[in-house]
C-alpha cells in the first residue's frame, strides 16, 4: 500500500520515441507535481495539478504533456524523446494547493534514459 | 540563479557525533523552509520544517535553525546515526506558493 507509486521504474527509450510515465496516489491528497532531477541533482518542478487543473506550469518543453484523469492520478507523456530528457521524474502529492507550505510526498522515481 | 544554495555536496561525521548540514538562500520573499532526506532509488522524505517566525524548530534528534538575516539556515542530528546516511535537500517556499525550490543537495555519511 505505497502512497506515491511511479510506473515504470526505468524506462531506456530511443531518441524521437514518446513515452508515458504513469504516477498513483492513495493519500486522499488534492494536488499532485512532476519534479525532474536531471544530471546536476538539482529537483525541480515542471508541473502541478489540483483536483485535476493545471496551477504550476514551468517552462517546460511543450514536447512535455501531463494528463491527470481524476485527483488520483497524474501521468506524463513525453512525445519525440531527446537525450537532455534523461534523467529521473519524481511524482509527489500534497493534501492541497499550498504545496509550499505542506509536506509533499514522493514517488520513488523514474528513471529515463534516451540513448 | 540558484535560490537555495547548498555548498557542501557531501559531509563525513563519526556515529555519535553532531552532523551540521548548512543551507543559503538567495530570495527574501522565502517564509517557509523544509528538509527533506533521499535514500538511493527512493523518493525524497519530508524531515522538518521551519516558518520563517521562528528561529528553531527541534523534533527528536533533528533542529532546525532559521537565520533570516544571514539568510541561511542549517540542520542538526544528535547525534548521528547510521540510517541517517543520505542525502539531504534543503527547500524553501513562499507565501504558500505552490512550489517549492529545492537546493542540489548534501551527501552525508555516517562513519561506523
Amino acid at each position: 500500500d505505497t502512497a506515491v507509486s511511479q510506473t515504470p521504474k526505468y524506462l531506456v527509450t530511443q531518441m524521437g520515441n514518446d513515452k508515458s510515465i504513469k504516477c498513483e496516489q492513495n493519500l486522499g491528497h488534492d494536488t499532485m507535481y512532476w519534479y525532474k532531477q536531471d544530471s546536476k541533482k538539482f529537483l525541480k518542478i515542471m508541473f502541478s495539478y489540483n483536483n485535476k487543473e493545471l496551477i504550476i506550469n514551468e517552462t517546460v518543453p511543450n514536447r512535455f504533456s501531463p494528463k491527470s484523469p481524476d485527483k488520483a492520478h497524474l501521468n506524463l507523456h513525453i512525445n519525440s524523446l531527446e537525450l537532455g530528457d534523461s534523467a529521473v521524474y519524481f511524482c509527489a502529492s500534497s493534501q492541497d494547493f499550498r504545496g509550499g507550505y505542506n509536506e509533499q510526498f514522493f514517488g520513488p522515481g523514474t528513471r529515463l534514459t534516451v540513448l | 540563479d540558484q535560490q537555495v544554495k547548498q555548498n557542501s555536496p557531501s559531509l563525513s561525521v563519526q556515529e555519535g557525533r553532531i552532523s551540521i548540514l548548512n543551507c543559503d538562500y538567495t530570495n527574501s520573499m522565502f517564509d517557509y523552509f523544509l528538509w527533506y532526506k533521499k535514500y538511493p532509488a527512493e523518493g525524497p522524505t519530508f524531515l522538518i520544517s521551519i516558518s520563517s517566525i521562528k528561529d528553531k524548530n527541534e523534533d527528536g534528534r533533528f533542529t532546525v535553525f532559521l537565520n533570516k538575516s544571514a539568510k541561511h539556515l542549517s540542520l542538526h542530528i544528535v547525534p548521528s546515526q547510521p540510517g541517517d546516511s543520505a542525502v539531504y535537500f534543503c527547500a524553501a517556499s513562499s507565501g504558500g506558493d505552490d512550489k517549492i525550490i529545492f537546493g542540489k543537495g548534501t551527501r552525508l555519511h555516517i562513519l561506523p
